[in-house]
């Protein structure tokens, strides 16, 4: 199996653009995580999709920020329009609701100039 | 307070040692507890998950869970120089559902 696929590893960009980070959970995984990492807050959970549905979006920080999952095996995370505080690693996880561990995506480190 | 603590360390200890790493969480109500290593610039992966009081043991690793003092421990014996890293404590707060919380992390440093 190929694990979590993120798209990009690396995006940098400036104020005020259009970030759009990309993820394919793992093929029969029914959650997806969207999670943001800095060395400041650690590891934050952002949203949470249950069989492609929005469960939890308590953790997405303002509505600059949007997450879509039109299927089961695909998901975006929008940041419009992008600042730099928003720098950080993001990374996707996705997890079979029969087990509960989450299996982590390689992140995206994003730098907003 | 906040929901899952941890010491951020850096934990030193030779190598050989017993590197011992604690975890405090606030909801009476957790069900399911994770231990996550992180090498640098690297993802989170699982290292083992525990339900039930008492301890658990994978190899060099053993987890703890005592839910009446809600904390949960990770031991890891003949620790190496590998094992450097960050190990992140996570627990499932919501029965039912997979939400975790983090804690922050404890970078660990195993001296050769």
């Amino acid at each position: 199996d190929a694990g979590v696929i993120q798209s990009p590893r690396h995006e940098v960009t400036e104020m005020g653009q259009e970030v759009t980070l990309r993820c394919k959970p793992i093929s029969g995984h029914n959650s997806l995580f969207w999670y943001r990492q800095t060395m400041m807050r650690g590891l934050e959970l952002l949203i949470y999709f249950n069989n492609n549905v929005p469960i939890d979006d308590s953790g997405m920080p303002e509505d600059r920020f949007s997450a879509k999952m039109p299927n089961a095996s695909f998901s975006t995370l929008k940041i419009q329009p992008s600042e730099p505080r928003d720098s950080a690693v993001y990374f996707c996880a996705s997890s079979s609701t029969r087990v509960g561990e989450q299996f982590f995506g390689p992140g995206t480190r994003l730098t907003v100039l | 307070q906040k929901e899952v603590e941890q010491n951020s360390g850096p934990l030193s200890v030779p190598e050989g040692a017993i590197a011992s790493l604690n975890c405090t969480y606030s909801d009476r109500g957790s069900q399911s507890f994770f231990w996550y290593r992180q090498y640098s610039g690297k993802s989170p992966e699982l290292i083992m998950f525990i339900y039930s009081n008492g301890d658990k043991e994978d190899g060099r690793f053993t987890a703890q869970l005592n839910k009446a003092s809600q904390y949960v421990s990770l031991l890891i014996r003949d620790s190496q120089p590998s094992d450097s890293a960050t190990y992140l404590c996570a627990v499932n707060s919501n029965s039912g559902t997979y939400k975790y919380i983090f804690g922050t992390g404890t970078r660990l440093k195993v001296l050769a």
